[in-house]
């Protein structure tokens, strides 16, 4: 069975950094692509990051792109989201996510989701 | 990034279809077949329903079905039952940033 278990949301104060971890078990975790998507409260999902299943590939949304740095330990099975210059507007529950597609051939579809861990920036 | 476009909100009867509409642009649903559809339930994760415009996961209900269109695809739930009342999300790949875009999200009204 798949589990993706996020650990690491807490209340943070703007301008502070987090990181994110999120412990992933029941598939082989080097074969496969991962997301970060976060939902902020009472809104819809909006996709953060990704990074391929080797680390060589990452991409973010222009909204965390040059804040956030997502990473990979492969040897742990666990994937991280070092978020810095935190924002109010980043405060979201983050979901760590498998994609469906093994190896080279990430396609974007996520189907597996975990329980999500809720980031709260506020002074 | 720029979401997708998906109506607020649908509703429909017990036993009747509804579709939810998700409209993007050439550079994302029209032009590649890496459009999902995900269902969320209260407090609760999301869940994959359709990847690839048309295709069901293993254990997704066939009364849930995808299509496309041009720059629009569609989700539509047949036999709808009190069960499927809960918010969908589209999304795609988008070729503007290499990444991924959602839509806003509909929330499905059984009534």
């Amino acid at each position: 069975e798949v589990q993706l278990v996020e650990s690491g949301g807490v209340v943070v104060q703007p301008g502070g950094s987090l990181r994110l971890s999120c412990a992933a078990s029941g598939f082989t975790f080097d074969d496969y692509t991962m997301h970060w998507v976060r939902q902020a409260p009472g809104k819809g999902l909006e996709w953060v990051s990704l990074i391929s299943w080797d680390g060589g590939s990452t991409y973010y949304a222009d909204s965390v792109k040059g804040r956030f740095t997502i990473s990979r330990d492969n040897s742990k099975n666990s994937l991280y989201l070092q978020m810095n210059s935190l924002r109010t507007e980043d405060t979201a529950l983050y979901y760590c996510a498998k994609d469906m597609g093994p190896g080279n051939n990430w396609n974007y579809v996520i189907d597996y989701w975990g329980q999500g861990t809720l980031v709260t920036v506020s002074s | 990034q720029s979401a997708l476009t998906q109506p607020a909100s649908v509703s429909g009867s017990p036993g009747q279809s509804i579709t939810i509409s998700c409209t993007g642009t050439s550079s994302d649903v029209g032009g590649y077949n890496y459009v999902s559809w995900y269902q969320q339930h209260p407090g609760k994760a999301p869940k994959l329903m359709i990847y690839d415009v048309s295709n069901r996961p293993s254990g997704v209900s066939n009364r849930f079905s995808g299509s496309k269109s041009g720059n629009t695809a569609s989700l539509t739930i047949s036999g709808l039952q009190a069960e499927d009342e809960a918010d969908y999300y589209c999304s795609s790949y988008t070729s503007s940033s290499s990444d991924v875009v959602f839509g806003g999200g509909t929330k499905l009204t059984v009534l």
